[in-house]
């Protein structure tokens, strides 16, 4: 199977930090990332899809990019309404696959 | 408006089947694969498997001896059954619409507590 290493695990964050998180992949998985946001008791929701692409409705503030096996979510300016779990997604190949997620914790 | 809704058992014994059953509006199960995830309480999710929108299926290979994944269109509903369950099977299980970049909707989710 793929693995996706997701870092860091957690993370103290401030109002409007500038907040990388990165997933490392096992192998070649191509375009094929998927970056999760997570609130407590609720759904995941699809922030971003093909490593790059903003999900309809997800504010500008959220970014993806790639280099190489890393893939990152980058979240500009960041909001309360942020602070959340983020998980990636890798699926290339069967089975999908997820990081292990990163939790946003306020200072 | 795209919908999936989750519905089953929220506590089942060890050794028993989980069925559940994933009912979906504001889409077609014939021109969306649907997939199933579950997540242990405060871990990641894992990908469990796949009804793909030509009544194929696919499968998560860890799974894959205890899970079985069909559906009805007329119903608009995709079903889960997985046998044998342990107490490590407790978690959410959501299903997902799944265009071809994947999980673009979820459901809310379906608590299962495996206990005797």
């Amino acid at each position: 199977d793929i693995q996706m290493t997701q870092s860091p695990s957690s993370m103290s964050v401030s109002l409007g930090d500038t907040v990388t998180i990165t997933c490392r992949a096992s192998q070649d998985v191509g375009i094929y990332v998927n970056w999760f946001q997570q609130k407590p008791g609720k759904s995941p929701r699809r922030m971003i899809y093909r490593a790059t692409n903003l999900a309809d409705g997800v504010p500008s503030r959220f970014s993806g990019s790639r280099s190489g096996s890393d893939y990152s979510l980058t979240i500009s300016s960041l909001e309360s309404e942020d602070v959340a779990d983020y998980h990636c997604l890798q699926y290339d190949e069967y089975p999908y696959t997820f990081g292990a997620g990163t939790k946003l914790e306020l200072k | 408006q795209v919908q999936l809704k989750e519905s089953g058992p929220g506590l089942v014994q060890p050794s028993e089947t989980l069925s559940l059953t994933c009912t979906v509006s504001g889409f077609s199960l014939t021109s969306y694969s649907v997939s199933w995830v579950r997540q242990p309480s405060g871990k990641g999710p894992e990908w469990m498997g796949r009804m793909w929108y030509d009544g194929d299926t696919a499968y998560n290979s860890a799974l894959k001896s205890r899970l079985s994944i069909s559906r009805d269109t007329s119903k608009n509903q995709v079903f889960l059954k997985m046998n044998s369950l342990q107490t490590d099977d407790t978690g959410t299980y959501y299903c997902t619409r799944d265009p071809m970049s994947v999980m673009d909707a979820w459901g809310q989710g379906a608590s299962v507590t495996v206990s005797s």
